[in-house]
């Protein structure tokens, strides 16, 4: 298993700002993934952020909405640009492990207001 | 389209008794895996059902999946308040194992 944390774990915004989310996990992961859960809906994949290379977004998310980094093996950050209160939502990374991929580990999630 | 919808939407129990919670899909999966958020907060991976499997049991959980049918049951037996929590299914389609399409949940009420 894998043990993640984000920053922040809850903000509030004005519209038309920027806010960073961070993930860190305790240990190297091979994947880790960016996912929005928009008030009281399932959870929608964002991006799939790659070491090294850039993140490979889903249908319906762009690169300069939701700029992704990922430096290293074990830390991922996700960036919600020019926010507007449709961007209110719980923001989530999860990992998957090497020989498991499958399982997916999550966050504690971010919970992001828009004002 | 949505993949993985549960039924029922939302269900309220008393404690020690069984709570069945049902996921349909649409395409073929590789795998379906069942989660548990409590409160807006992370998920907990439960179980995972792979596409050759027809059950799986883990302690209180009892998972079926019918791949002619393309539905998936998990059973929580003797369920307790700290039980209450939504629950999803996903699914991992086609060719890729790690990209989840999860359904809308299920939000379990276990009162004491």
């Amino acid at each position: 298993s894998a043990v993640i944390s984000q920053k922040p774990s809850r903000d509030i915004c004005q519209r038309g700002t920027s806010l960073t989310i961070q993930c860190q996990v305790d240990s190297q992961v091979t994947m880790m993934f960016w996912y929005r859960q928009q008030p009281g809906q399932s959870l929608t994949l964002i991006a799939t952020a790659n070491q090294g290379s850039e993140a490979t977004y889903e249908s319906g998310f762009v690169i300069d909405k939701f700029p992704i980094s990922r430096p290293n093996l074990t830390f991922s950050t996700l960036t919600v640009s020019n926010m507007s209160p449709e961007d209110s939502s719980i923001y989530l990374c999860s990992v998957g492990l090497a020989g498991g991929l499958e399982t997916q580990y999550f966050g504690p999630g971010t919970r992001l207001l828009v004002l | 389209s949505q993949q993985g919808e549960e039924d029922p939407q939302a269900l309220s129990i008393q404690e020690g008794e069984n709570a069945t919670m049902n996921c349909s899909y649409k395409t073929s999966i590789n795998n379906l895996q069942w989660y548990r958020q409590n409160s807006g907060r992370g998920l907990v991976h439960l179980i995972l059902i792979r596409s050759n499997e027809r059950e799986k049991h883990s302690g209180r959980l009892r998972v079926t999946l019918d791949t002619s049918k393309k539905s998936s049951s998990l059973l929580i037996t003797a369920s307790r308040a700290a039980d209450t929590a939504s629950y999803f299914c996903a699914t991992a389609e086609g060719g890729s194992n790690y990209k989840l399409t999860f359904g809308k949940g299920t939000l379990l009420t276990v009162n004491p």
